[in-house]
């Protein structure tokens, strides 16, 4: 079956300490693989993606994210966090030409401490 | 600007009506989609449509109806069949790689 799995509900980090966000998925082809943001009452905003090629993966406001082919993870990172990253994030796979045809991830919120 | 607009940002629906989101999409994508999101569930795909005039089941169909009559338009009906219908509906459209979101309708069932 394909399937994404967020394990962290919930997650609250100090601002400025690390921050990585686990994603593991089940895909029976390539995965093209995706993380979104999304702030109360809005829609998702694409932070990165991954088709091919270098495993590591450079998004916007300061995220990367790892994708580890043997264990099935693309896990979300970024080294010191911000008040405004406050949010829920949603990890999501698809495949080559399915376009927004997603499956996503339960979704983690992640909640800074000043 | 480019983008995908949905409205209205909030909805209202007495039980046992019929009530209709729109999406519409300046972007010239071919592909179109509708998600719902309920707490603590991700987004679960609706209803998809790779061109105009042809549209397909996704994985919680029951209860909603589609067209496709443009390629800028899709709208999205949620019917008396829809037994849980207070969600937030997100409208999305794609490349064959890429989706980019609507900021949603929220539907409440009063």
């Amino acid at each position: 079956a394909q399937s994404v799995t967020q394990p962290d509900i919930h997650i609250t980090v100090s601002e400025g300490a690390s921050l990585e966000l686990r994603c593991n998925y089940s895909y029976g082809a390539t995965p093209y693989l995706f993380w979104y943001v999304q702030s109360p009452g809005q829609g998702l905003q694409l932070l990165l993606k991954y088709f091919s090629g270098d495993t590591l993966v450079q998004g916007i406001k300061g995220f990367e994210a790892e994708f580890k082919r043997s264990q099935s993870s693309f896990n979300l990172r970024k080294p010191s966090v911000h008040w405004s990253d406050a949010a829920e994030y949603f990890c999501a796979v698809g495949g080559s030409n399915q376009g927004g045809k997603l499956i996503f991830g339960q979704g983690t919120e992640l909640s800074v401490k000043p | 600007d480019g983008g995908i607009t949905q409205s209205p940002k909030y909805l209202f629906r007495k039980e046992g009506q019929n009530v209709t989101l729109s999406c519409e999409q300046n972007l010239n994508h071919d592909a179109m989609y509708w998600y719902r999101q309920d707490p603590g569930q991700g987004l679960r795909l609706i209803y998809y449509s790779q061109i105009v005039n042809d549209f397909q089941k996704g994985d919680i169909a029951e209860g909603y109806s589609v067209s496709r009559e443009k390629k800028e338009s899709f709208p999205l009906t949620v019917t008396s069949a829809q037994k849980n219908p207070t969600a937030f509906y997100l409208c999305a459209s794609s490349t064959q790689a890429e989706a980019f979101f609507g900021q949603g309708t929220r539907l409440t069932v009063v």
